[in-house]
């Protein structure tokens, strides 16, 4: 079975400072992976997706993430925080199985970023 | 253009009654997911659309539950005699094909009290 581990459920950082949030997976298949993004009151929105192809995966805003196979990770960075980074995140895999690509996420990483 | 919109927004609902949530799909999109989100949680899939098939239903909770696309667009996702523990955003997602990237919707804050 497809899952998703979202290390910490809490991050703060300073504005202009790095972002790390970290997820592990566990699949049985090459899995797709993806980050999504939701703000209070707005819907989820994709920040990016790795479907096998470039392991470092860029996406919107600054986002990019690093698939490693050998540490079954999927962490999202970015060199340079802003305060409308502040959000819920979620790294999310592809279940598999059936007729469905439904999505299985993680519980969410609560990214604060301080002035 | 128009993204997925879901109505109402809010709802609030007492023990036992019935509610009946909306997600207008992008047009055109095949796919049509419903995904239930508890406070804290990441959301959790409950059922699955292609055109007007349900073809995975195997992520609703009860048979309280029960969801429908009739033509193949609008999805109505209903509740029957709900219970506190259904109190959760409804969150509904589609892509324009199966395995293509989906597009959520703002959801629908259900308390049931």
């Amino acid at each position: 079975a497809q899952s998703v581990t979202q290390l910490d459920s809490h991050v703060s950082v300073s504005e202009g400072t790095p972002v790390l949030l970290r997820c592990n997976y566990s699949s049985s298949y090459s899995p797709s992976l993806f980050w999504y993004v939701q703000h209070p009151n707005k819907g989820l929105q994709l920040l990016l997706k790795y479907t096998s192809a470039a392991t470092l995966v860029k996406g919107i805003n600054g986002f990019e993430a690093e698939f490693k196979k050998s540490e079954t990770s999927f962490h999202l960075t970015k060199p340079s925080a802003h305060m409308s980074d502040a959000a819920e995140y979620f790294c999310v895999v592809t279940g598999y199985g059936g007729a469905t690509n439904k999505l299985i996420f993680g519980t969410g990483t609560l990214l604060a970023v301080q002035p | 253009g128009a993204g997925v919109s879901q109505s109402p927004r809010y709802k609030v609902a007492k023990r036992g009654q019935d509610v009946a949530l909306r997600c207008d799909p992008i047009s055109g999109h095949v796919s049509l997911f419903w995904y239930q989100q508890a406070l804290g949680q990441g959301p959790e899939f409950l059922t699955y659309f292609q055109n007007e098939a349900q073809l995975d239903k195997s992520g609703l909770p009860s048979d309280r539950f029960f969801a429908e696309r009739p033509e193949g667009s609008v999805s109505t996702l209903k509740i029957q005699r709900t219970q506190q523990e259904d109190s959760a955003v409804y969150l509904c997602a589609s892509s324009p094909r199966p395995a293509n990237e989906q597009f959520f919707g703002p959801g629908t804050r259900l308390t049931v009290l």
